[in-house]
């Protein structure tokens, strides 16, 4: 079965530019996270979908982030503009849905940011 | 107050050392409980998964939870130097609830 797969795995920008990632879940998974998780931290959940739907957008800074799953299927989590605290790893994660029993989440490699 | 609190080590032990990894947490909302293991440069993996209070154990790995005191552990036996690793507790209330992550605990084995 393959994994979470997110691309690029780095990406350095300068501050004020924008950048984007992408996210392809595992096959057959209703429910896509992104995560970011800041040097020294553990991950922090920005948005959570259940298909192509926002499940929750609490802690995503909507002045400056944004993320769609169009299809429900891949996503993409988009920063515009960055930040020099938007340095860090954006994790994706995906699992079968909200009724399952464990609902364990799969997490992807990352991609790392950093900002100048 | 954080939710979740974890110590970031770093914590180094011989091969063949019992380990003790812990966190505390104060939303006793808290239900489910997981270990995740971070290598370096990789994305967490899930370890051990727990309902409520317990113990649970999955070869060398044995996970105990106590909710009276709010404090959950991870135990590995006979640590192997492919342990090295930053090993993440996280909880939720509920299934389709989100994960609160710990700060991560680095652990390095060594030989």
């Amino acid at each position: 079965e393959a994994g979470v797969a997110q691309s690029p795995r780095y990406k350095i920008i300068e501050k004020r530019q924008s950048v984007a990632f992408w996210c392809n879940p595992i096959s057959g998974h209703a429910t896509l996270y992104w995560y970011q998780q800041i040097l020294g931290q553990g991950p922090k959940l920005l948005i959570q979908f259940q298909n192509n739907g926002v499940v929750d957008d609490s802690q995503l800074p909507k002045d400056r982030f944004s993320a769609e799953r169009l299809k429900g299927v891949d996503s993409t989590l988009k920063i515009q503009p960055a930040k020099l605290e938007d340095s860090a790893v954006y994790l994706c994660a995906s699992s079968y849905g909200l009724a399952t029993d464990k609902n364990i989440q799969y997490f992807g490699a990352g991609t790392r940011l950093s900002v100048l | 107050q954080k939710e979740v609190e974890q110590d970031p080590g770093p914590l180094s032990v011989p091969e063949g050392a019992i380990v003790s990894l812990n966190c505390t947490y104060s939303n006793s909302a808290f239900q489910y409980f997981m270990w995740y293991r971070q290598y370096s440069r990789k994305g967490p993996e899930l370890l051990m998964y727990t309902y409520s209070s317990g113990n649970k154990e999955d070869g060398r790995f044995t996970a105990q939870v106590d909710k009276s005191s709010k404090y959950i552990s991870l135990f590995i036996r006979d640590s192997q130097p492919s342990d090295s690793a930053t090993y993440l507790c996280a909880m939720s209330p509920g299934t389709a609830s989100k994960l609160t992550f710990g700060t991560g605990t680095r652990l390095q084995v060594t030989l």
